[in-house]
C-alpha cells in the first residue's frame, strides 16, 4: 500500500478485556516499531522488529504486552487483561532498508474503561 | 534527565512571522535528528531531518544543527495558520527514534 495502515483506528475495552492491534507496514520495509502515546507527550518506544525477528522489547510496559511480526509483515500488538492505565494512542512505524526515517501509521486509539 | 528536552509551550506567533521551535538533546552519540508534525488527533508526519551541522532548507522550513551545543531547531517562515499543530524534536539512538514531548505551536490569523 502507500502508506502504513492500522486497524482498529479505536477500540473501546472493558478492564480485564484482551485486544489485538494490526499494523500493516510500508510494502518491503524491513523495520517495524511500535509505540505508545500518552495525551500531551511525545511518543514511548514499545518494540522493534527487522523483518520477523522483534531486536528489541525493552519498552513493553508490562508482560501482558506482547506482539509478533511472523511472516515480516504485518504486525500485531497484543495486550493482556488491560487496564486502565493502558488507555493510549498505539502508534505503529515501518522504515527502508537505507533510511532513517519512519513513516507512522493514523494509530489506534485504546480508551480501557 | 530526558535525553531529548523541548519546550511545551504553547508558543504562539503572529500570522506572517517566524516561528522559531528548539529542542536540546544529551547523548553526544546521536547522528540523525528529526522534525514531526503532530496535528491534534493525527499521528506524527515528517517535516524534516538533518545530520550534518549547519542549516537545511525546504521551502518555508529550515533546521538547524550545532552538534558542540548539542541543539536543533526548526524554523517556520511566513507563519500559517495550518501551521498550529505540535512539533516533535527525535533523534536516533542506535535504532530507536528518541521523542520530546513536542512543542504546541499557534499561529494566530
Amino acid at each position: 500500500g502507500a502508506g502504513v495502515s492500522q486497524s482498529p483506528r479505536y477500540k473501546v475495552a472493558k478492564r480485564g478485556q484482551d485486544v489485538a492491534l494490526r499494523c500493516d507496514p510500508i510494502s518491503g520495509h524491513v523495520s517495524l516499531f511500535w509505540y505508545q502515546q500518552a495525551l500531551g507527550q511525545g511518543p514511548e518506544f514499545l518494540t522493534y522488529f527487522q523483518n520477523e525477528a522483534q531486536l528489541d522489547k525493552s519498552g513493553l510496559p508490562s508482560d501482558r504486552f506482547f506482539a509478533e511480526r511472523p511472516e515480516g509483515s504485518v504486525s500485531t500488538l497484543k495486550i493482556q487483561r488491560t487496564q486502565q492505565e493502558d488507555s493510549a494512542v498505539y502508534l505503529c512505524a515501518s522504515r527502508g532498508a537505507s533510511t532513517d526515517t519512519q513513516y507512522f501509521g493514523p494509530g489506534t486509539r485504546l480508551t480501557v474503561l | 534527565q530526558k535525553e531529548v528536552e523541548q519546550n511545551s509551550g504553547p508558543l504562539s506567533v503572529p500570522e506572517g512571522a517566524i516561528a522559531s521551535l528548539n529542542c536540546t538533546y544529551s547523548d553526544r552519540g546521536s547522528q540523525s535528528f528529526f522534525w514531526y508534525r503532530q496535528y491534534s488527533g493525527k499521528s506524527p508526519e515528517l517535516i524534516m531531518f538533518i545530520y550534518s551541522n549547519g542549516d537545511k532548507e525546504d521551502g518555508r522550513f529550515t533546521a538547524q544543527l550545532n552538534k558542540a551545543s548539542q541543539y536543533v531547531s526548526l524554523l517556520i517562515r511566513d507563519s500559517q495558520p495550518s501551521d498550529s499543530a505540535t512539533y516533535l524534536c527525535a533523534v536516533i539512538l542506535d535504532y530507536q527514534l528518541i521523542w520530546g514531548a513536542g512543542t504546541k505551536l499557534i499561529i494566530k490569523p
